[in-house]
């Protein structure tokens, strides 16, 4: 079975530039996940998708949103880049929305902003 | 507001000897507490979880010991291994909200 993939693997850009990444969800699973990392901060929640709703949002400015499609597959947005933005974003994906559904992480994209 | 405290921010072990990674948490409602675990140019995996009813829950050399009354838990890595040089982060969630809150991470070495 896949995992969830993520694509771009790497991505640069430059600042007011925005930038559109994806995720597959393994195959069957509902709910999608993204999260920001960075080495200060740790993982920061952006948002969930349940079937092509967002169900959850975190703390982030309107700048960052997220779509999911009927099959499942997830897009982050980030427009008017800033430098802040640089970091990892991963994005996870559950069966179904639930404490004891185990979360499945990609191995990210990668965000450098110039 | 950070709601889930996690030290060390970083670690380093000799091979054999015991890695212990402390969290501790604000929210009283929450009710699950996972570990994940982070290789480079990985995605954080689920390492082991525990939930409030027990105190300590061991997997192979992995335990995570739990404290209700302090707030606290914390992983202990026994016989750790070169190969468990990591990141590891720990997370909580409940109360009403299944989102897990993640610690900032501890990077761990462990020197052979």
């Amino acid at each position: 079975k896949a995992g969830v993939t993520q694509t771009p693997r790497y991505l640069i850009k430059t600042r007011g530039q925005q930038v559109t990444l994806s995720c597959s969800p393994i195959s069957g699973h509902r709910s999608v996940s993204w999260y920001q990392q960075t080495p200060g901060q740790g993982l920061q929640f952006l948002f969930e998708y349940f079937s092509e709703t967002q169900r959850n949002k975190g703390n982030f400015p309107g700048r960052f949103s997220g779509r999911q499609f009927s099959n499942s597959r997830s897009e982050m947005n980030v427009s008017t880049l800033e430098l802040g933005d640089s970091a990892l974003y991963l994005c996870a994906s559950q069966k179904d929305a639930g404490a004891n559904e185990k979360l499945f992480f990609g191995s990210g994209t990668q965000l450098s902003v110039l | 507001q950070q709601q889930v405290k996690q030290s060390p921010q970083s670690l380093i072990v000799q091979k054999g000897g015991i890695s212990i990674i402390n969290c501790a948490y604000e929210n009283t409602a929450f009710d699950y507490f996972p570990w994940y675990q982070q290789f480079p140019g990985k995605g954080p995996a689920l390492l082991i979880a525990i939930r409030p009813d027990v105190s300590e829950k061991k997997e192979g050399r992995f335990t995570i010991s739990f404290n209700k009354s302090a707030k606290q838990f914390s992983l202990h890595i026994m016989d750790s291994q070169p190969g468990d040089s990591a990141t590891y982060f720990c997370a909580a969630s409940g109360g009403g909200s299944y989102i897990p809150t993640f610690g900032r991470g501890t990077s761990l070495i462990v020197h052979p």
